[in-house]
């Protein structure tokens, strides 16, 4: 069974820095591309970030970009995003998902529960 | 790629159809997903390719469209079926989804 199990969500200060983790069990997480999605509270959902499987292409949504890194670790089965000057406009429920389609862009195949970002004073 | 869903909310009685759409601003292809999301869950993939019903979807799920004009079809309504629904394509970057439409009981 896939299961995607992401950590290091919290509250954080506007400005602060918080990195999150997704481990990936249940499937050969070295061929598959791993993406971030967010939702804030009673809002839709907005993608976030994208690695491919081997790590070697990356993507950002214009919101995150050069704030957010993402990255992996295949031997780790794992994926992190690295948050940084976090504003409250991040504030969201951080889904980690497992992509599909050779190349991307991806549809989402398998989705964690979630991990709750709040950026507040 | 703007995605837009209509309607926004849509009332439906257990045991009857439900419609969605789903519109690009620009063509995708069939490179568009549908997923299901129910309270307090994450979401899950209903279809993908546009039509194609992902692993262990019912077959009253059902998809159609291409280009820019995608419907979401639920025949003969579950309880479980009433929560949001999103259109996302994966066309081209940046990945979008449609703002959403509640499916809830009438």
């Amino acid at each position: 069974e896939v299961q995607l199990v992401e950590s290091g969500g919290g509250l954080v200060k506007p400005g602060g820095s918080l990195r999150l983790s997704c481990a990936g069990t249940g499937f050969t997480f070295s061929t598959y591309s791993m993406n971030w999605v967010r939702q804030a509270p009673g809002k839709g959902l907005e993608w976030v970030s994208s690695i491919s499987s081997t790590g070697k292409n990356i993507y950002y949504a214009d919101s995150v970009k050069g704030r957010f890194t993402i990255s992996r670790d295949n031997a780790k089965n794992s994926v992190l995003l690295q948050m940084n000057s976090l504003t409250g406009e991040d504030t969201a429920v951080y889904y980690c998902a497992r992509g599909r389609r050779a190349g991307g862009p991806y549809y989402f195949d398998s989705w964690g529960q979630g991990t709750l970002v709040t950026v507040s004073s | 790629t703007v995605m837009t869903q209509s309607p926004e909310t849509l009332s439906v009685s257990p045991g009857e159809r439900a419609t969605l759409s789903c519109r690009a601003s620009q063509s995708v292809s069939s490179n568009l997903a549908w997923y299901q999301q129910r309270p307090g869950q994450a979401p899950s993939l209903l279809i993908y390719g546009a039509s194609t019903r992902a692993t262990g979807i019912a077959a009253r799920f059902s998809g159609s469209g291409s280009g820019t004009e995608f419907t979401l079809t639920i025949s003969s309504l579950q309880s479980e079926d009433f929560a949001v629904y999103y259109c996302q394509q994966y066309d081209n970057w940046p990945h979008t989804f449609g703002q959403g439409t509640t499916l809830d009981i009438k």
